[in-house]
Parts: C-alpha cells; sequence; structure tokens
C-alpha cells in the first residue's frame, strides 16, 4: 500500500499561472482533505471532501477550488496562483469521522 | 481566531529525560483530540489520540492526558530519544465539524545525545 500519494513533489509558478495538485489513496477511506503549512501557523484546512460526490470550504478556501474525482482522487487547483499561495500543501485521508487522517509527503509550492 | 494553541514554539530535552509538550483548546464541542509528529521534508504522521469520554491514553513511551475542565492536553514522552526530534502538532476535532481537524501551530521537540 502506498498510502496518500502527492504530484508534484515541487513546483514553482508565476503569479496568475494555474495548476492542479494531484493527491491518490488506496485505503478506501471516505473523506479526504488538503491542508496548507506555513510557519508558524500550523496546518490549515483548504477543503475537504467528506464522502465520495461532495466537498465543501475549510479555514481557508479562498482562491481554490477542489475536484473529488472519485473516492480514490481530491485534486486541489490554483486558478491564477499568487505569491500569498506559495506554502506546503498536504493531502490526508481518513476512514470516518474521529478516526485518524493520514497526510501525504507534500508538495512544496513557491509563486514568484 | 485560534482555537487550539501551542504555545511553546520549542522545547529542548536530555536523552532519557522526559518530553512534556502541551495543547490549549477554546472550543468545548471538540471531543477527540489526536498528535501527529513531523520529519522535516515529509507528511505529519499520527503518534497517538484521546477521546474526551477519557482522562489518560498511554502508547509505549507516549502518553497524552486530558483535562477537560482546563480546556488542556499534554503529550509525555518518556523516556526521550533524540529520533523523537520532530515538529509535535496537536489537533482536535468534533462537534459539528464532521471529521474535520483543527491543528495547533506546532512545538519543536530537539532531544540532545
Amino acid at each position: 500500500n502506498a498510502g496518500v500519494t502527492q504530484t508534484p513533489k515541487f513546483q514553482v509558478l508565476k503569479t496568475g499561472q494555474s495548476m492542479t495538485l494531484q493527491c491518490a489513496q488506496d485505503m478506501n477511506h471516505n473523506s479526504m482533505y488538503w491542508y496548507r503549512q506555513d510557519p508558524g501557523m500550523g496546518l490549515r484546512l483548504i477543503y475537504y471532501s467528506a464522502s465520495e460526490g461532495t466537498t465543501d470550504k475549510g479555514e481557508v478556501p479562498n482562491g481554490y477550488n477542489v475536484s473529488r474525482l472519485n473516492k480514490r482522487e481530491f485534486s486541489l487547483r490554483l486558478e491564477s496562483a499568487a505569491p500569498s499561495q506559495t506554502s506546503v500543501y498536504f493531502c490526508a485521508s481518513s476512514a470516518s469521522r474521529g478516526s485518524e487522517q493520514f497526510f501525504g509527503p507534500g508538495t512544496r509550492l513557491t509563486v514568484l | 481566531d485560534q482555537q487550539v494553541k501551542q504555545n511553546s514554539p520549542s522545547l529542548s530535552v536530555q536523552e532519557g529525560r522526559i518530553s512534556i509538550l502541551n495543547c490549549d483548546y477554546t472550543n468545548s464541542m471538540f471531543d477527540y483530540f489526536l498528535w501527529y509528529k513531523k520529519y522535516p521534508a515529509e507528511g505529519p504522521t499520527f503518534l497517538i489520540s484521546i477521546s474526551s469520554i477519557k482522562d489518560k491514553n498511554e502508547d509505549g513511551r507516549f502518553t497524552v492526558f486530558l483535562n477537560k475542565s482546563a480546556k488542556h492536553l499534554s503529550l509525555h514522552i518518556v523516556p526521550s530519544q533524540p529520533g523523537d526530534s520532530a515538529v509535535y502538532f496537536c489537533a482536535a476535532g468534533g462537534g459539528t465539524s464532521y471529521g474535520k481537524l483543527t491543528f495547533g501551530q506546532g512545538t519543536i521537540l530537539t532531544v540532545h545525545p
């Protein structure tokens, strides 16, 4: 089992460019999450998907969109990247409410 | 507002001694709490959790204590080992948040040989 995988590992964008961060899990989990980690801020929830076919906003959704493509995959899209979106992005999944979340290795994104 | 706070950005301890990491929360609707450990360039990994119906949970060298009246939890690592050096995040969930976790800012633990 690979667990949670994320692509790419690193990305540099120019302001205004768009990109999609990919996430997949092979644990048959229902729920998936996207977080960003910034220095001194911990992890902040961007969007989550409680189950296939549903998505909802988290704490910091502005500037992002998500797609729950199927039970395995949950993508995060930046339509017009801004320097404030420079961060490390983590995808996570969990079996159910109250169970621990399993994290991917992260994508380090720099927006110039 | 920061609903989960880790007020100590860093902690340094000697190998073999106890490490105590603290976390405070403000939302009384939280009903489960977790600790994660994170090494550089890796994703966080789950360490231990506790439900609000308990006040202690133990797993090997790791023990989490919950004081609901004080809205405070702590992680004890005994004995500390150099491999425990990492960033530790506490997280809380429950109430109407459905599965969503709120994380603290993290505490950098350094264990010196």
